[in-house]
């Protein structure tokens, strides 16, 4: 997962706390994905962005935001965690006109 | 339903076995990805097929379009190979997953 970053590592929130997972790439990909990974579940997305300024959703998008201003940087917003948002996020990163992706190390959230 | 089904969710090899990992989907594909996460979490790209066969080292995927469905083997498995093994499945610009075959390879 070399060129893709994410912090935290861990972070544990209280329910109704908010808060922001950053991922950064320094391969100039123009997609980039967020992921999260239930236990026994298969990864789902939750938002995708095909370059910066532009965004969409993906099957699980309901209580998370995300922005792209630039290339490098997509984050991922959650508005008042709930305990259902506990899981592991791992974001990705695809160049255009390949299938490749690439994945980041994973932010591992408990919401108690 | 989910798009993408593996299986076997659960496999235990002995060192030397010949390995094979099913992969089962349902939805009009681009592309089809064979990802390793290891125990510690990562995930890494091993594979990506739209037709016939491709062999990495010990590693070889083939894919079928017309029966969807897709394999990965491992020949002489070794420990190293434990990980958590993912077929996944590119429509369009978003991708499905399926849950995973956990391989557990035991000296």
């Amino acid at each position: 997962n070399a060129g893709v970053t994410q912090t935290p590592k861990f972070r544990i929130l209280k329910i109704g706390q908010s808060m922001t997972l950053q991922c950064t790439q320094d391969m100039n990909h123009n997609y980039m994905y967020w992921y999260r990974q239930d236990p026994g579940m298969g990864l789902k997305l939750i938002y995708y962005s095909v370059g910066a300024g532009i965004t969409d959703k993906g099957e699980v998008p309901n209580g998370y935001n995300v922005s792209r201003s630039t290339t490098e940087d997509f984050p991922l917003r959650l508005e008042l965690a709930a305990p259902s948002q506990t899981s592991v996020y791992f974001c990705a990163v695809r160049l255009a006109g390949t299938y490749e992706q690439y994945f980041g190390p994973g932010t591992r959230l408990t919401v108690t | 339903k989910n798009e993408v089904e593996q299986s076997p969710q659960n496999l235990t090899a002995q060192e030397g076995e010949f390995i094979t990992i099913n992969c089962s989907y349902s939805v009009g594909i681009s592309a089809l990805h064979w990802l390793q996460q290891h125990p510690g979490g990562g995930i890494v790209s091993l594979f990506m097929l739209s037709s016939g066969k491709k062999k990495h080292g010990r590693l070889i995927a083939t894919i079928n379009i017309q029966e969807k469905h897709s394999s990965l083997h491992i020949t002489a498995s070794h420990p190293r190979d434990s990980a958590v093994y993912i077929c996944a499945v590119r429509t369009g610009n978003q991708f499905y997953f399926g849950t995973g075959t956990s391989l557990t390879v035991i000296p």
